[in-house]
């Protein structure tokens, strides 16, 4: 069955400390997409990012960066020289292409980031 | 403005009493679908939709009815609510599967029922 872990309930730094989240899946899927969505205080989710199975390379966007890999089934979320602004809730989350289930979105249960001054 | 729009944002009512939440996109996305977000629990898909007319069980559908009857409303119906579905509740819209295009989320209906 299809799962995802994050272990890390609540992390707290400070101002431009690097900070790494961490995300394990399960499944059983060959081919299958894995997330990343914010949720600020505010309370609005904002995707993030969308990685295929079949993308191993590691990505960056501007402080962000993400670490796929499948012999460990986590996909991580890194935030360098993190931020207040970057103060939230991240969700993980996980769809499996087979047997239909592309429409199907399965969610860790969230890490809250805590970014202190 | 593109958005996904949530009607209404809070809600009290009391068991038993039928409700409806509503959600509407102007960006002519294709999926729509609907989530609740409890303490410790993160997201849960409760249905979603592909198209007009095409709807599906997510995770949690239990107490649950939707209907897509124009391309742009997915209304969240609870014909006899209970206290176990207090929650957040988010819609989201997306152009194809979310798989290939964007997910964007509403801003959330938090639903207390007594």
């Amino acid at each position: 069955a299809q799962k995802v872990t994050q272990a890390q309930t609540e992390i707290s730094v400070v101002e431009k400390e690097d900070v790494t989240l961490d995300c394990v899946y399960e499944t059983r899927d060959t081919t299958y997409y894995l997330f990343w969505y914010k949720q600020p205080p505010s309370g609005e989710l904002v995707f993030l990012i969308r990685r295929n199975s079949f993308d191993e390379q590691n990505e960056i966007s501007g402080r962000y960066s993400w670490n796929f890999q499948k012999s460990t089934s986590s996909f991580n979320f890194t935030i360098t020289a993190s931020q207040v602004v970057d103060s939230a809730v991240y969700f993980c989350a996980l769809s499996e292409e087979e047997r239909g289930a592309t429409n199907k979105l399965i969610f860790g249960t969230g890490t809250l980031l805590a970014v202190q001054p | 403005e593109a958005q996904v729009t949530q009607n209404p944002r809070y809600l009290i009512t009391v068991t038993g009493k039928k409700l409806t939440v509503t959600c509407s996109q102007n960006m002519n996305h294709e999926y729509m679908s609907w989530y609740r977000q409890d303490p410790g629990l993160g997201l849960r898909q409760i249905y979603y939709s592909m198209n007009v007319e095409v709807t599906d069980k997510g995770d949690v559908p239990e107490g649950y009815k939707v209907s897509r009857k124009e391309k742009r409303n997915f209304p969240l119906i609870l014909e006899s609510p209970s206290p176990n579905q207090t929650s957040l509740y988010f819609c989201a819209s997306s152009l194809g599967g979310f798989t290939e295009d964007t997910q964007y989320f509403g801003p959330g209906t938090r639903l207390t029922v007594l």
